[in-house]
């Protein structure tokens, strides 16, 4: 199981940190992942992180904007958002990958999403 | 990264077939058999149905099957229900290391 918090209302330029709490897995064995759904469109892959934390990949339209990470010592996920744009509203959800590190078999477990709203 | 290629809409009657396809590059598709397809209900969380092309996760009806032919994957859903009726999404891994997602297909029964 997954739970995401975090989210709400920010201003254009700010920030939020999103934080996904998991349970019932052994977090430490598994890539994770953010994905977010603007209100009416489809679904966005973020950002996804390794099991020690390492190895981190982005979508290029938040490269260097957010950042992934993990303390697997709590089970949890985080995504610091900054610069935050108005086109970064979206519910945003947290994911585990599976089939890694060799294969990449999607992504089986998901949270219910935390919503971020960017708007002056 | 640019998104995969998918119908907007495709629909059917109750227990008829349809296929939606999924279209990438020789950057995505057309070099890994990573291709997922996940089952999105309004105000839900995504659901996997099919990942590796083919293959079924635990739990998910058999009328759900994938294929895969060079560049374009292909959902195909037999005896449609009215509760499979939600949008549907295609992933692929890339050789960026990205994971790129689908347009999405509206599916109607």
């Amino acid at each position: 199981q997954l739970v995401e918090s975090g989210g709400g209302l920010v201003q254009p330029g700010g920030s939020l940190r999103l934080s996904c709490v998991a349970s019932t897995f052994t977090f430490s064995s598994y890539w994770m992942a953010w994905v977010r759904q603007a209100p009416g469109k489809g679904l966005e892959w973020v950002a996804n992180i390794n099991e020690d934390g390492r190895t981190k990949n982005y979508v290029d339209s938040v490269e260097g904007r957010f950042t992934i990470s993990r303390d697997n010592a709590k089970n949890s996920l985080y995504l610091q958002m900054t610069s935050l744009r108005a086109e970064d509203k979206a519910v945003y959800y947290c994911a585990r990958e599976v089939g890694r590190p060799h294969y990449y078999y999607g992504m089986d477990v998901w949270g219910q999403g935390t919503t971020v709203t960017v708007s002056s | 990264q640019s998104a995969l290629t998918q119908p907007a809409s495709v629909s059917g009657s109750p227990g008829q077939s349809i296929t939606i396809s999924c279209t990438g590059t020789s950057s995505d598709i057309g070099t890994y058999d990573h291709v997922s397809w996940y089952q999105v209900l309004p105000g839900k969380a995504p659901k996997l149905v099919i990942y590796a092309v083919a293959n079924r996760p635990s739990g998910i009806s058999n009328r759900f099957s994938g294929s895969k032919s060079g560049n374009t994957a292909s959902l195909t859903i037999s005896g449609l229900r009215t509760d499979d009726e939600a949008a549907y999404y295609c992933s692929s891994y890339s050789t960026t290391s990205k994971i790129i997602f689908g347009g999405g297909t509206e599916l109607t029964v």
